[in-house]
């Protein structure tokens, strides 16, 4: 089970705004960089977000931020291909040592 | 620009040890701005980290598999390589290598270029 937690779906019509939420705790964002993965079915990840809020040679529609322990990913004037499947990933802090998790993945589906 | 390229075998027997390569092309495996590390997507499933091997000799691994995981690197032939032993049908996946790259601490670092993944199913 991801210890960061984010929403399994969302959905927005094209134009629209959506935000996808990415919640963990002091161990990971609330003390280390969030980063931000797009992934198309049977494709590998590409990175959009980098250090919580940098865009790494996306679209400036693509927007992070962070807040104590929780990060959202913005995707504004949505898309038909931004349809695909986010994650949020973090260093975590644990006692049994340095790790990467991942979020358990939101699937953004444009309507 | 790099490029990353994952080889080994598709499928690997339950008791077995899973070996992985990944070369290198492009950039140099010893450039001390990276770690290279080991991703997995089992079918249908979200993305886990399994470990890093940083350019100073420092490696981090996933606890669930840390016990079971080595992460190399053979600047010799620009690759590096993923041993996971004892595998059984939880570790049917597909395995992507990745660049981290940041600056300063571990933790400021991030996975900036992904190979295209290899499945990997454990099966007798």
């Amino acid at each position: 089970q991801s210890v960061l937690t984010q929403p399994p779906s969302v959905s927005g019509t094209p134009g629209q705004r959506v935000i996808i939420s990415c919640s963990g705790s002091s161990s990971n964002i609330g003390s280390n960089t969030v980063s931000w993965y797009q992934q198309f079915p049977g494709t590998a990840p590409k990175l959009l977000i980098h250090n919580n809020d940098q865009r790494a040679g996306v679209p400036d529609r693509f927007s992070g931020s962070k807040s104590g322990t929780s990060a959202s990913l913005a995707i504004s004037g949505l898309q038909s291909e931004d349809e695909a499947e986010y994650y949020c990933a973090a260093w975590d802090d644990s006692l049994n040592g340095p790790h990467v998790i991942f979020g358990g993945g939101t699937k953004l589906t444009v309507l | 620009q790099l490029q990353l390229q994952e080889s080994g075998p598709g499928l690997v027997k339950p008791s077995e040890t899973l070996s992985l390569s990944c070369i290198v092309s492009g950039d140099s495996i010893s450039n001390r701005r990276y770690y290279w590390g080991w991703v997995r997507q089992p079918p249908g499933k979200g993305l886990e980290w399994i470990g890093s091997f940083f350019s100073s000799g420092k490696t981090y691994y996933n606890p669930s598999v840390k016990s079971r995981v080595t992460i190399f690197v053979d600047t010799s032939k620009s690759q590096f390589s993923l041993s996971l032993s004892s595998v059984t049908a939880a570790d049917t996946a597909v395995y992507y290598c990745a660049r981290g790259t940041g600056f300063g601490d571990y933790f400021y670092y991030y996975l900036d270029v992904w190979g295209k993944g290899t499945p990997v199913t454990v099966s007798s």
